[in-house]
């Protein structure tokens, strides 16, 4: 699976847009682009997924760029229960799969 | 609705004592299971996965073993547990062959090596 390149934390202000970038330069063809979430003492939360195209769900926003080397997760309106650690990880998504997280990047979200 | 458990959540062991943590998956068939570990302020590393009863594949040499005795039960063991051994273990739980949408977490299970 290809590796994922994330900044280890951002900041935010409660109600703005969380904008947080993912390199997969090295993403095959048929790889998913994943994002989970992590808020502190409990299991990884499903976020949204995506191939090429970019997806919305009521989460969050995925924008993928056209040569898929990199991507953007969207919060549109943070709130300080958004503050946790979010991880990007790519998949070839059929088959087994296998998730491997990596250390992701640790989204505050400030009052 | 399918919903995944798992126990203990918190353990208290000595080092060189044994260890086992369930995991159980409820409202699904056949489904992929996984066991991961987070050490303290690290990121998640996958342990073992298991694709059906009695098969399961290690992703790194290590102190702990795991077993699928039941299509949805899977175990995480050791026979003597090392102070590396601490950390925040989850199991988890993917619809097996097809398209993968969600891997879905248990809830963890904190364990303290002394």
């Amino acid at each position: 699976d290809a590796k994922t390149t994330q900044p280890p934390s951002m900041d935010c202000a409660e109600g703005r847009a969380a904008n947080l970038p993912c390199n997969h330069s090295t993403i095959s063809g048929n790889e998913y682009v994943y994002w989970y979430r992590q808020i502190h003492s409990q299991g990884p939360q499903y976020i949204i997924h995506g191939l090429k195209n970019n997806e919305t769900n009521e989460m969050a926003s995925l924008i993928i760029t056209e040569d898929r080397k990199s991507s953007t997760l969207i919060l549109p309106h943070a709130t300080l229960r958004d503050t946790a650690v979010y991880y990007c990880i790519v998949s070839t998504g059929t088959g087994f799969q296998k998730l491997v997280f990596g250390t992701g990047t640790r989204l505050l979200v400030s009052p | 609705s399918q919903t995944i458990h798992q126990w203990p959540a918190t353990l208290v062991q000595p080092v060189g004592s044994p260890l086992s943590l369930e995991c159980t998956v409820e409202g699904t068939s056949n489904p992929n299971l996984y066991w991961y570990r987070q050490a303290a302020g690290r990121g998640l590393q996958l342990l073992f996965y298991s694709i059906g009863i009695d098969q399961i594949s290690s992703e790194v040499p290590q102190n702990l073993s795991a077993s699928r005795p039941q299509d949805r039960q899977f175990i995480l063991s050791s026979k003597k547990l090392l102070l590396s051994d601490s950390g925040f273990y989850l199991c988890a739980w993917a619809p097996s062959g097809g398209y993968l949408g969600e891997l879905f977490f248990g809830e963890g299970s904190r364990l303290t090596v002394l």
